[in-house]
């Protein structure tokens, strides 16, 4: 069964950089069929969707973080990245790296998350 | 951008008995693109429901998932106590083209 992985700091500063590191094993990152994702979850509140990325390195953003905003993937290393930057108090989170199925039934397409990592929890503080 | 409102807020029943969770967006969804995922505390997501009605690998069958259009529910037929937790909704949307979640539901013991 595949498995994801976060890693980075849990403390990033005010007006800096967030980064984090997903590390896919048990499985290719290069495998048709799924796109890698960033979901976080302020604390005592809902899931909100970051972005996502395929092998190629194709991506899709949340509007109203976009410009914040970067994700990468290594296929050598069977890893994906995601960086935010100019990050607020706002910014804290538990952030969790996921991986997007798309499902082709009956010729049509459908997709959803189907695998989740365990979660970081990251607190932007001076 | 499409907003998914579920209700009730919290929902109390006893083991047993029978979980109808709504989620209603704020335009229409198409049913391959609405997913339904538990979450219990500490832990990350899980999907449960994907395409409005299929169960994941794994899900037993108490579970089942409805709707189109704007309307859609997650039913669990008889619960038992590990299916106590938060249940979220979630659709992707082309215009912008975007994934969105509900706010949750919370299922607990009465």
């Amino acid at each position: 069964q595949l498995q994801l992985q976060e890693s980075g700091p849990g403390l990033v500063r005010p007006s800096e950089t967030l980064s984090l590191t997903c590390i896919v094993s048990s499985g290719s990152i290069s495998s048709g069929g799924f796109y890698w994702g960033w979901i976080r979850q302020p604390p005592g509140k809902g899931l909100e969707w970051i972005g996502i990325i395929d092998f190629s390195g194709s991506t899709h953003y949340n509007p109203s973080l976009k410009s914040r905003v970067t994700m990468s993937v290594d296929t050598s290393q069977g890893q994906f990245s995601l960086r935010l930057s100019s990050v607020t108090a706002a910014d804290t989170a538990v952030y969790y790296c996921a991986r997007l199925r798309i499902f082709v039934i009956r010729g049509e397409s459908l997709d959803a998350f189907d695998i989740w990592g365990q979660g970081t929890r990251v607190t932007v503080s001076s | 951008e499409i907003v998914l409102t579920q209700s009730p807020g919290t929902l109390s029943l006893s083991p047993g008995e029978r979980a109808t969770l709504s989620c209603r967006a704020s335009q229409s969804v198409s049913s391959n693109y609405l997913a339904w995922y538990q979450q219990k505390p500490g832990q990350a997501p899980r999907l449960l429901i994907y395409g409005a009605s299929i169960r994941a690998t794994g899900i037993p069958d108490r579970f089942s998932g409805s709707g189109s259009g704007t309307d859609f529910t997650l039913t669990i037929s008889r619960l038992e106590p590990e299916d106590f937790a938060l249940y979220y909704c979630q659709q992707y949307g082309s215009s912008p083209p975007m994934y969105t979640f509900g706010q949750g539901t919370k299922l607990e013991i009465k």
